[in-house]
């Protein structure tokens, strides 16, 4: 099973800021990536997939880069709706996919 | 719009059954694959299980195997998860979950239901 880890475990930024997540993958997963926002309450919302797409209708300020088992969401000027949780997730080699264990993003 | 709309949790004893159902609106249902996603309180995400778009691939977790089935109705746009052998860590809100690419197996989710929980407890 490919582990997948999340750093850090909490971020505490302001409005504002530009936001760096990172997930690290325990062997390559190419550029089999995805990263999902979820707040209280709610269902997951896919942001980015194959490390660097944009899903659609998501803002140009969240960003993906990263291949083989370094992978970063950045969130350039943080709004006050994008403090949630993060994760990572790869379909490297599906069925057998994992998630990482999600970044909290908190306001400072 | 696009939505996934999940229902059938509830409280169920351990050993027993559930079957949860997802309906599909605002988009061509029967050509894209459908994943079982859950999560249990307070805790990260889990894939549960997959089925293609026409029905004829199947697979699940090691955690559900043999204990779950997935099958979907593509006259009704529906999808289905039935549960048996149910144990306290099945605990968890289900959601389903639309795979990004239609007639191709990604492993992606693009749009997802709101869940439905499911609490294993006697």
């Amino acid at each position: 099973e490919i582990v997948l880890t999340q750093s850090p475990a909490t971020l505490s930024l302001s409005p504002g800021e530009r936001a760096t997540l990172s997930c690290r993958a325990s062997q390559s997963v190419s550029s089999y990536l995805a990263w999902y926002q979820q707040k209280p309450g709610q269902a997951p919302r896919l942001l980015i997939y194959d490390a660097s797409n944009r899903a659609t209708g998501i803002p140009a300020r969240f960003s993906g880069s990263g291949s083989g088992t370094d992978f970063t969401l950045t969130i350039n000027s943080l709004e006050p709706e994008d403090f949630a949780v993060y994760y990572c997730q790869q379909r490297s080699n599906w069925p057998s996919i994992t998630f990482g264990q999600g970044t909290r993003l908190e306001i400072k | 719009q696009v939505q996934l709309v999940e229902s059938g949790g509830g409280v169920v004893q351990p050993g027993g059954s559930l079957r949860l159902s997802c309906a599909a609106s605002g988009f061509t249902f029967s050509r894209y694959g459908m994943h079982w996603v859950r999560q249990a309180p307070g805790k990260g995400l889990e894939w549960v299980a997959f089925i293609r778009y026409d029905g004829s691939h199947k697979y699940f977790a090691d955690s559900v195997k043999g204990r779950f089935t997935i099958s979907r109705d593509n006259s009704k746009n529906t999808l289905f998860l039935q549960m048996s052998s149910l144990r306290a860590e099945d605990t968890a809100v289900y959601y389903c979950a639309k795979d990004v690419v239609n007639t191709v197996t990604t492993f992606a989710f693009d749009i997802w239901g709101q869940g439905t929980m499911v609490t294993v407890s006697s």
